[in-house]
């Protein structure tokens, strides 16, 4: 992995409580994306950010979950009101601007574990 | 993005070659084909990607038919630490950055 932080690692939470998950991308990666992968099972996109914006949500729960990338600061990944189904890996992955590197290679971080009880 | 088809499990003895295949039938011509590996809960890595000439990296070769419907990620010695679940990813670039769309993937166990 190329430098994408990830925080906490693990967390717990209870059903009702909030979780918040924090992504900081590699420096002067401007592209964001959070990925899901619930256990025993592939990953599955939830939501890309560019600075301030949010590019594409298709893969976001309709309630409860939302996701920024502030101009400063690490991009957050929210869970309100969390219930046992939203245990899971949460990754995120940064890219940078177009060249020279290669369009749309994503460089993940090592995930956070949310274990709810 | 276009379907993949992958092997769900390999086996490779270490220091072998694994070939790892896959098949993207309905793939199109702005299309290009990209690999990753997830080793055991890690964050996913990239390993390789092209789109119609063979491509090679220090990680791995990547053959890609003529036809472009299917493609072979070759690991050239593998070794134990090669043990992951393997990721043919097809998508188009665009000049935007988009989203990954992961299948089920190979399962590759490389053992002595």
């Amino acid at each position: 992995n190329a430098g994408v932080m990830q925080n906490p690692r693990h967390l717990v939470r209870r059903r009702g409580q909030e979780a918040r998950l924090r992504c900081s991308p590699v420096k002067g990666h401007s592209h964001v994306y959070w990925y899901r992968q619930l256990p025993e099972e592939g990953l599955k996109f939830m939501v890309y950010l560019q600075k301030e914006n949010i590019i594409d949500e298709s893969g976001m729960p309709k309630e409860r979950f939302s996701a920024e990338f502030p101009k400063e600061g690490p991009s957050i990944l929210r869970i309100q009101q969390v219930v046992r189904g939203d245990s899971a890996a949460y990754f995120c992955a940064s890219s940078p601007d177009l060249e020279p590197r290669p369009y749309n290679e994503q460089f993940f971080g090592p995930g956070t574990r949310l274990t709810v009880l | 993005d276009a379907k993949t088809t992958q092997p769900p499990s390999m086996d490779c003895a270490e220091g072998r070659a694994a070939n790892l295949p896959c098949n993207h039938s309905t793939i199109s011509g702005n299309e290009y084909v990209y690999w990753y590996r997830q080793i055991h809960s890690q964050g996913p890595q990239y390993i390789i990607h092209g789109l119609k000439n063979n491509e090679t990296n220090e990680m791995a070769s990547l053959i890609i038919t003529e036809d472009r419907k299917s493609s072979t990620l070759i690991l050239p010695h593998a070794t134990l630490r090669d043990t992951a679940v393997y990721y043919c990813i097809v998508r188009p670039r665009t000049g935007t950055a988009s989203k990954l769309t992961f299948g089920t993937g190979t399962r590759l166990q490389v053992t002595l």
